[in-house]
């Protein structure tokens, strides 16, 4: 079956403009989470939704970063007033049971590139 | 603080050379070590998960070991499309998501 896709795959802006990610989960999956990942780290975590609630958004770094998950799918990373520090990579992952484990499947991610 | 912190950094080996990847935790109340593998330019792949100590997982040329402080992935005979980055996480106090280390790159040289 089809995995988790990411739309755009890459993404070049200018610096203090708005940018959308978007995120379509594996069909059937209620958790999806959003990591961002820099050049030779881990993935960190930034924002988790059960169903159409965001249960923990904790990672996000500031105010300038939000996210929405409308009808419990497709999911979008919204950052505002862009800075060189958000260029990354931006990886969304989702999970069947999240109340049971962990296992999470990851999409392809989207590199973003503030210039 | 939980924290996961992976061994060596980078590793160089030639086809069929067999050796370990090391990823040591702390976290209080371990629910679960998750290894994936990560390619270029690709998101993360699930690998294993380990959720006792004393407990073993395979997959082809990798096996994945849990004590209660570390675990190991071990590969054997590698071969050049094993080369990869392979990261370990363990889910966080609030059970919200992984936290992953920064990987360990592996190159298979033939």
């Amino acid at each position: 079956g089809a995995g988790v896709s990411q739309t755009p795959s890459n993404k070049v802006t200018e610096k203090g403009k708005y940018v959308e990610l978007r995120c379509d989960p594996i069909s059937g999956h209620t958790a999806l989470y959003w990591y961002r990942q820099s050049l030779g780290q881990g993935p960190e975590f930034l924002i988790y939704f059960q169903g159409t609630g965001a249960a923990d958004d904790s990672g996000l770094p500031n105010d300038r970063f939000f996210a929405v998950r409308p009808e419990g799918s497709v999911s979008t990373l919204k950052i505002q007033r862009t800075e060189r520090g958000d260029s990354a990579v931006y990886l969304c992952a989702s999970s069947p049971n999240p109340g049971q484990v962990y296992e999470q499947y990851f999409g392809p991610g989207t590199r973003l590139t503030v210039t | 603080e939980d924290q996961v912190t992976q061994s060596p950094e980078a590793l160089r080996l030639q086809e069929g050379e067999s050796s370990s990847l090391n990823c040591s935790y702390t976290v209080s109340g371990l629910r679960g070590l998750f290894w994936y593998r990560q390619d270029p330019g690709k998101g993360p792949e699930f690998l294993f998960t380990l959720y006792s100590a004393g407990e073993e997982k395979e997959k082809e040329r990798l096996k994945a070991t849990l004590t209660k402080k570390e675990s190991f992935l071990h590969i054997t005979a590698p071969k050049p499309e094993d080369s990869a980055t392979y990261l370990c996480a363990v889910p966080n106090q609030a059970g919200t998501a992984l936290i992953f280390g920064k990987g360990t790159t592996l190159s298979v040289s033939s």
